[in-house]
């Protein structure tokens, strides 16, 4: 079964770049989305396929795929980015897998 | 404006069957599929299953396939999610999610419902 790594926890400063790495076997082959998942609510699509934004989704957050890491940045970082951050891929052998998930804390 | 509105919680004892909803509204019903995500208390998330509203088609994670029946009545905008068999550990928030196709591999899920918790306990 394919399996995605993320770190358990980030933490940056206001005003900082947080990056969060979503790692699998080839991952640069899939097309990687990203989710926004704040305390009590139901998650965000704030990436899709690996770097397109939907459109209510602010610049600051991006997306870069490549060989074995996908990456989701969000600059000039604000208080109300604290969120847990979950990457997803499709595979052909285990259909949808979602990372294990990453917390952002804002210091 | 796209929502998706879930029913409400549900407490169900060990082997019962539990059915949630899921009503669609601001858009076209039949052009995407749903697909069903799970959250156990303070886990990750879980993709269970998917079904096309235009044509009823399945597919389900394979721990589910022999427990999970997923339906559509597309005369109300809704989608259906049943599971049988509870046990303890099936006690999760449920989350239903419009499907969209990407320009690469797979799908992605752009508009998700607030979710809906189901109690498995004695």
């Amino acid at each position: 079964s394919y399996v995605l790594t993320q770190p358990p926890s980030v933490s940056v400063a206001p005003g900082q770049t947080a990056r969060i790495a979503c790692g699998g076997n080839n991952i640069g082959s899939k097309s990687v989305h990203w989710y926004q998942q704040k305390p009590g609510q139901a998650p965000v699509l704030v990436v899709y396929d690996d770097s397109d934004r939907p459109s209510e989704i602010p610049e600051r957050f991006s997306g870069s795929n490549s060989g074995n890491t996908a990456t989701l940045t969000i600059s000039r970082v604000e208080a109300g980015d604290e969120a847990d951050y979950y990457c997803h891929v499709w595979d052909s052998g285990s259909d949808h897998v979602f990372g294990p998930g990453t917390e952002v804390t804002v210091l | 404006q796209v929502h998706l509105v879930q029913s409400g919680g549900e407490v169900r004892k060990p082997g019962a069957s539990v059915k949630v909803s899921c009503q669609a509204s601001g858009y076209s019903f039949s052009k995407y599929g749903i697909s069903w995500v799970r959250q156990a208390p303070g886990q990750g998330l879980e993709w269970v299953g998917w079904i096309s509203a235009y044509s009823g088609y399945t597919s389900y994670a394979q721990k589910f396939k022999d427990r999970v029946s997923l339906t559509t009545d597309t005369s109300t905008d809704t989608a259906f999610l049943e599971m049988r068999s509870l046990r303890s550990n099936d006690t999760a928030i449920f989350y239903c999610a419009r499907t969209i196709s990407v320009a690469g591999t797979g799908t992605a899920f752009d508009i998700w419902g607030q979710g809906t918790t189901v109690t498995v306990s004695s």
